[in-house]
């Protein structure tokens, strides 16, 4: 079953604007990583926060986790067409020595040029 | 280095085949997971192989079964295909245990194959 629910299901933006996606879960959690999926394509690892981590930043990614919310968001700042793409949260459970990431349903970004 | 390699890329099987799909992890990754992705479930875990033992299993009937080399390369097997295991296939590894607690749960995916029931 799915952990996490990411929100808006889809989202379409203009170039240039800011995109934020939301994730929730549902139990503890070691860490909370984002990837990317263009269309029928692998997914590409984005960024990882740790559960003790309330915000982490890389390039024009901004990061927030709130454990007591179990809740996560991803913001995209100055979007491009490029950043057109599914968006899913993924969470690694707190208990257990194995890889295995739970993830979300995702969110589907369109950005027009 | 080279990536994950999952082939064949595309599978056209019949109700009731079988299908076997192969997956090269990233040279020196010992960690092999494998997901399904539909439209309707979204990414779901299948099983996961270290150094040759499946660590974890996801929900999935016994039609779906998997194996490691020791050479870290693994197969996943469907058998009886039916038509609900139309799906994209994806295969990803993670690094060794030694390279840092956090960095062992990033996962590294293959493009996927993706397999039509007919």
């Amino acid at each position: 079953s799915q952990q996490g629910e990411e929100d808006p299901q889809a989202l379409s933006i203009q170039e240039g604007e800011n995109a934020t996606m939301n994730c929730s879960y549902k139990t503890s959690i070691n860490n909370l990583q984002w990837y990317r999926q263009n269309s029928g394509r692998g997914l590409v690892h984005l960024i990882l926060i740790r559960s003790n981590e309330r915000e982490k930043h890389s390039g024009r990614l901004r990061v927030t986790l709130d454990t007591s919310k179990k809740s996560s968001s991803l913001l995209i700042t100055a979007s491009r067409a490029a950043d057109t793409a599914s968006y899913f949260c993924a969470t690694a459970p707190s208990q257990g020595g194995s890889e295995k990431l739970v993830f979300g349903k995702g969110t589907k970004l369109t950005v027009n040029p | 280095k080279a990536g994950v390699t999952q082939t064949p890329r595309y599978l056209i099987k019949t109700r009731g085949q079988q299908v076997t799909l192969s997956c090269s992890p990233i040279s020196g990754h010992r960690s092999v997971s494998w997901y399904q992705q539909t439209p309707g479930q979204g990414l779901q875990f299948l099983f996961e192989y270290f150094s040759e033992t499946q660590r974890n299993k996801g929900n999935f009937p016994g039609r779906f079964s998997g194996r490691q080399f020791s050479n870290s390369r693994s197969e996943m097997n469907v058998s009886t295909l039916e038509l609900g295991d139309s799906a994209l296939y994806l295969c990803a590894s993670s690094p060794n245990e030694g390279s840092g607690g956090l960095a062992k749960n990033i996962q590294y995916f293959g493009a996927g194959t993706r397999l039509s029931v007919l």
